[in-house]
């Protein structure tokens, strides 16, 4: 099946630091990668949806200055958090799929970002 | 808008059957997931369904009514390692995910 990777799994940062993740397709090419957060006890909130190549559609509420997104390669796209402050952390999880209509989403192990 | 909506919360015991209901209301519709998170842990994929009827994987079973915007999601013999949140997601008519708020099953021995 499809492998998606995602580093850090677990990282703890001072406020105003900023926070690499990377999600990374393994063994497929993906054409659209996904970002979610979640926090405890709730469900995945969609952040973006990047297109390799393109810039990120963000959605709503959602500050692209702070959650900054690459998607520079099929198989990796990477989430940049700028200047973290606490209530940024979070469960943050990416997905990939191969391409547009139903393609299932291929979830990464997901990143625990606390912010101290 | 859009909504899914789903339980907070079931209990069941083990060895028995629970079933997991999915009530949606979205802008077109192109498929109903299920998938099942365990604590701490990325969601994984359980079920796609996007034409009427059940849909049989082993344990699981996922049933779809689109013209009452509802599914469920069926769990047999159930054992403790079920015990995990279970999420709905329907795919809109521009093919984004809307994903419901998840219900959380505990599974008592």
């Amino acid at each position: 099946g499809a492998v998606v990777s995602q580093h850090p799994s677990r990282v703890i940062c001072k406020s105003g630091t900023s926070v690499k993740i990377e999600c990374r397709s393994l063994d497929f090419q993906a054409t659209t990668m996904f970002w979610y957060r979640q926090f405890p006890k709730q469900s995945l909130m969609l952040m973006a949806t990047s297109n390799e190549g393109s810039k990120a559609t963000y959605e709503q509420g959602v500050e692209k200055d702070k959650f900054l997104i690459n998607h520079a390669s099929l198989t990796l796209s990477t989430l940049t958090v700028t200047s973290a402050h606490p209530e940024d952390s979070s469960f943050y999880i990416c997905s990939a799929s191969a391409g547009q209509g139903y393609n299932e989403q291929f979830f990464g192990p997901g990143t625990r970002l606390t912010v101290l | 808008g859009q909504n899914i909506d789903q339980p907070t919360e079931m209990t069941a015991t083990e060895g028995a059957i629970v079933q997991i209901n999915c009530t949606y209301q979205t802008s077109g519709f192109n498929g109903l997931f299920w998938y099942q998170q365990h604590a701490g842990e990325a969601p994984t994929f359980l079920s796609y369904n996007v034409l009427d009827g059940l849909e049989e994987k082993g344990r699981f079973s996922s049933f779809l009514s689109r013209s009452k915007g509802y599914s469920y999601l069926l769990l047999k013999e159930l054992q403790m390692k079920d015990s995990a949140s279970y999420l709905c997601a329907v795919l809109d008519s521009n093919y984004q995910l809307i994903w419901g708020a998840g219900t959380k099953l505990i599974i008592k021995p």
